[in-house]
């Protein structure tokens, strides 16, 4: 079963912090993992994306860890700021013709 | 890079009546669009998959014959939401990935539907 399990649900963040948010895959085929940032009343827009080729992707401030064995990635943003407060979604591609497969989203919240 | 442009932005009707959805992919061929739905706080579930040219393909349990889709060019796809009800209120998403393919898939804005 294709399926991405996101955490948390919501997370809340003081201005310069770390947000850490977690997802986990079950489906070996895939192979693109993509973060998309999502502001409310607004369509998704890609952050970054990693392949499991590699552990780490950084830009910016935004950093994805896989770990390809444990079928699990990460997405950190250093440095947290107001306007990162959005919600963000991981999501998984394998071979099935840019069907992405969403997780449940994380509600980030950056205090000033 | 690339824009998909979705027009209207938020669309407020009665009940009964169906509303358009216009999803256009302005620098590039899009040959496949996705059409997603969103309820508030929630992921995105795709609805169905729309190819230039031919039929759509619906996800389990869409309903084809209430979400008409349309993809007669290469640049539009049309989500039409037939007899609209207030459960049909929510906010619809096209995306698309460049015409050969890959990864990244550009996304529209959004549609804010409410059926009062």
């Amino acid at each position: 079963q294709q399926q991405v399990k996101q955490s948390p649900q919501s997370l809340i963040v003081q201005k310069g912090g770390i947000s850490i948010i977690n997802c986990a895959y079950e489906n070996t085929a895939f192979d693109y993992f993509p973060w998309y940032q999502q502001f409310p009343g607004k369509g998704p827009a890609l952050l970054i994306a990693i392949r499991p080729d590699v552990s780490e992707k950084k830009e910016g401030r935004f950093t994805i860890s896989f770990n390809k064995s444990a079928k699990q990635f990460s997405l950190h943003i250093m440095d947290s700021q107001p306007g990162d407060s959005a919600t963000y979604f991981c999501a998984a591609l394998g071979n099935s013709g840019s069907r992405l497969t969403f997780g449940e989203g994380t509600q980030l919240t950056v205090n000033p | 890079g690339a824009v998909v442009s979705q027009h209207p932005s938020r669309v407020i009707c009665k009940s009964g009546t169906s509303v358009k959805i216009e999803c256009r992919s302005l620098d590039f061929q899009a040959t496949t669009m996705f059409w997603y739905r969103q309820f508030p706080k929630q992921s995105l579930m795709l609805m169905a998959t729309s190819n230039e040219g031919s039929k759509a393909t619906y996800e389990q349990g869409v309903e084809k014959d209430k979400f008409l889709i349309n993809h007669a060019s290469l640049t539009l796809s049309t989500l039409t939401v037939t007899s609209a009800h207030p459960e049909d209120s929510s906010f619809y998403i096209c995306s698309a990935p460049p015409a050969r393919g890959g990864e990244k898939l550009f996304f529209g804005s959004g549609t804010q539907l409410s059926v009062l």
